[in-house]
């Protein structure tokens, strides 16, 4: 059984400042993990995916993301927000072939 | 196509007619998966399709949500006698299998009035 937990149901920095969204799951099996983005009235578009390769994994617009395996976790940074950035964040985890497992989202705002 | 698509966009119902969503597949994704998200909140997994195999439905909250899957082509997800608590995203998702990433389609609106 998998879950994801992430913290903070909004998140709310200032153009350039620095982006953390906080992502800790559980998994009974190494786990794949991911972050997409749902920009408003789109789909999900993938960030950034874990695959127990490289524990530092840099995605598109400049995110990246770090697995933690002693911490569980797989936090999202962008070391600069954009005005841009602003959209619903979703941490995923899979770690058979069946859907993804998915947290509740971060609502990420980014203020002038 | 070049993306995984879904119609319609949107749609409007009365409670307790039945509606059927559609989702046309990335050409040679052998799996593919139905979600739904209510408003503020994540997705939640429904149905999963690879290939040939019998689908895995455990997601499915009730007897009124079916989908079915011939090969790899397209998808229907059926809502039979929809209830107002059934508004939400319907989001479809295809890959090459296993835990691959999922490629989204755009979703379907769904609201029951």
């Amino acid at each position: 059984a998998q879950s994801v937990t992430q913290l903070g149901s909004h998140v709310s920095v200032s153009e350039g400042a620095l982006v953390l969204l906080r992502c800790n799951y559980s998994s009974s099996v190494p786990p794949y993990l991911f972050w997409y983005v749902q920009y408003p009235n789109q789909g999900l578009q993938l960030l950034l995916k874990y695959t127990s390769a490289a524990t530092l994994v840099k995605g598109i617009n400049g995110f990246e993301a770090e697995f933690k395996k002693s911490e569980t976790s797989f936090h999202l940074t962008k070391p600069s927000a954009h005005m841009s950035d602003a959209a619903e964040y979703f941490c995923a985890v899979s770690g058979s072939a069946d859907g993804l497992t998915f947290g509740k989202g971060t609502h990420l705002i980014i203020q002038p | 196509g070049a993306g995984v698509s879904q119609s319609p966009s949107n749609k409007v119902t009365e409670k307790g007619k039945d509606v059927e969503l559609r989702c046309d597949p990335i050409s040679g994704h052998t799996a593919l998966y139905w979600y739904r998200q209510r408003l503020g909140q994540g997705l939640e997994f429904l149905i999963y399709f690879q290939g040939n195999s019998a689908p895995d439905k455990s997601g499915l909250p009730s007897d009124r949500f079916s989908a079915e899957r011939t090969g790899e082509s397209v998808s229907t997800l059926t809502i039979q006698r929809t209830q107002q608590e059934d508004s939400a995203v319907y989001l479809c998702a295809t890959n090459s299998g296993g835990a691959e990433t999922q490629y989204f389609g755009p979703g379907t609106r769904l609201l029951v009035l």
